[in-house]
């Protein structure tokens, strides 16, 4: 089983809301990430978490809080967001976070930002 | 800092046609290459993985190659299918963390 879940599938908040995404998988991976995705532009990397540690942060606005309960869910908790912020987001997750190991990406959330 | 260029960015062929789709990145220290299909609106599915040892990897009518010295992968699709249409991303993964960067995609029409 390859599967990355992602809860929900469209999200609609205000900028005064707080809300969060979740992850799940259960490949036994140890290694899992969030990406953003604006409309016709490739993914970008906002975080990876090793080992339910966070490794990387891209300089991302601490607006986005992410969280790693344990090694198979992962959270992005979200809060004071701008309409900006609209976009897909994705979570993957790979064996471990040393390079060569392959990336399986979850279907993501739509996230509209009112 | 890692640059990934995919060109061409739209495609549109006949059924039947095989093709290819490049890829190329700006820093050759990369320890693999990643391809993924996305479909509108929806996650990415990987298709090909290729270590930075390797030359090229296939899977039913995809073989994708790898050049490392001249920063270039290239997908290949034999007998394209109107299922095939969908945007085809490649992506180099870098050192720490297993960092991945997205070329900005070709988006493939195979038209009945």
């Amino acid at each position: 089983d390859t599967e990355v879940t992602q809860t929900p599938k469209h999200l609609v908040m205000g900028m005064t809301n707080k809300k969060s995404l979740k992850c799940e998988q259960h490949m036994g991976h140890r290694a899992m990430y969030w990406y953003k995705q604006k409309a016709k532009k490739p993914p970008e990397l906002m975080f990876v978490y090793s080992y339910e540690k966070l490794s990387i942060n891209e300089s991302v606005p601490s607006r986005f809080s992410p969280e790693c309960p344990n090694s198979s869910l992962l959270n992005l908790h979200l809060h004071a967001l701008q309409p900006e912020d609209s976009a897909l987001y994705l979570c993957a997750s790979s064996q471990d976070s040393v390079p060569s190991y392959e990336q399986y990406f979850g279907p993501g959330t739509r996230l509209t930002v009112t | 800092k890692q640059e990934v260029t995919q060109i061409p960015a739209a495609l549109s062929v006949p059924e039947g046609e095989n093709l290819v789709l490049n890829c190329s990145f700006t820093d050759s220290a990369i320890y693999n290459l990643q391809w993924f299909r996305q479909d509108p609106g929806k996650g990415l599915t990987s298709l090909l993985l290729i270590q930075s040892s390797q030359r090229e990897q296939t899977s039913g009518r995809l073989n994708a190659s790898l050049d490392k010295s001249s920063g270039r992968s290239t997908l290949y699709i034999a007998a394209s299918q109107p299922g095939d249409s969908a945007t085809y991303l490649c992506a180099a993964g870098n050192n720490a963390g297993n960092m991945l960067t997205f070329g900005g995609g070709t988006r493939l029409m195979v038209k009945p």
